[in-house]
């Protein structure tokens, strides 16, 4: 069976400090990844996604970026992060694009705090 | 632009029925989906819906009507582990995903 681990679960950077989350899928091959934050009272926003190693499409221009350097890791990454940063961070996997729902399955999320 | 409203907020009894409404405004239509999201925890998908109709797993059943846009959730015998958010999202013509805020749901003994 496929299982998604994203880490940390929780950090407190302080502001201008780096970032890097990672996602690791295990069970299947060439997923879709994905990368989303949650703010309260706001639906999920997605950031990145990626349909295979080293194809990244960013949708919300800001100091974030995001890797595939293998299959199945995702990793978002900045190099300062700002107070507006803060919040809840998911990462998903879906098998790629075809007929059917292609449901979107999440890992734990990672909730940063910036200081 | 695209749109999907969902009540912020419901509040049913255990043991009753509840039905939570969502209603989208979006590019094209390629199915619609509910998850439910316990707080401070990830979001797990519960149903499916691309045609026209009602479809039921369990307790939970999901309808959709792609002319009026409108989908909504039904839980019934309701208990208090149901007491989480439940989010709507389309997928739309570029088959990106829409999502809704949210419905948290409170469940009273």
């Amino acid at each position: 069976s496929q299982t998604i681990h994203q880490w940390p679960a929780t950090l407190v950077q302080p502001v201008g400090s780096p970032l890097s989350l990672e996602c690791t899928v295990e069970g299947t091959s060439n997923p879709n990844l994905y990368w989303y934050r949650q703010a309260a009272g706001r639906g999920l926003q997605l950031l990145f996604y990626s349909v295979g190693i080293g194809q990244i499409s960013s949708e919300v221009p800001q100091n974030l970026s995001a890797s595939r350097p293998q299959d199945r890791q995702f990793i978002l990454s900045s190099k300062k992060l700002l107070l507006s940063d803060s919040g809840f961070y998911l990462c998903a996997w879906s098998t790629q694009q075809g007929s059917g729902a292609n449901v979107l399955t999440f890992g734990a999320g990672s909730r940063l705090t910036v200081l | 632009g695209q749109n999907i409203d969902q009540p912020t907020e419901m509040t049913a009894t255990e043991g009753a029925i509840v039905q939570i409404n969502c209603t989208y405004q979006t590019s094209g239509f390629n199915g619609l989906f509910w998850y439910q999201q316990h707080a401070g925890e990830a979001p797990t998908f519960l149903s499916y819906n691309v045609l026209d109709g009602l479809e039921e797993k369990g307790r939970f059943s999901s309808f959709l009507s792609r002319s009026k846009g409108y989908s909504y959730l039904l839980l019934k015998e309701l208990q208090m582990k149901d007491s989480a958010s439940y989010l709507c999202a389309v997928r739309d013509s570029n088959y990106q995903l829409i999502w809704g805020a949210g419905t948290k749901l409170i469940i009273k003994p």
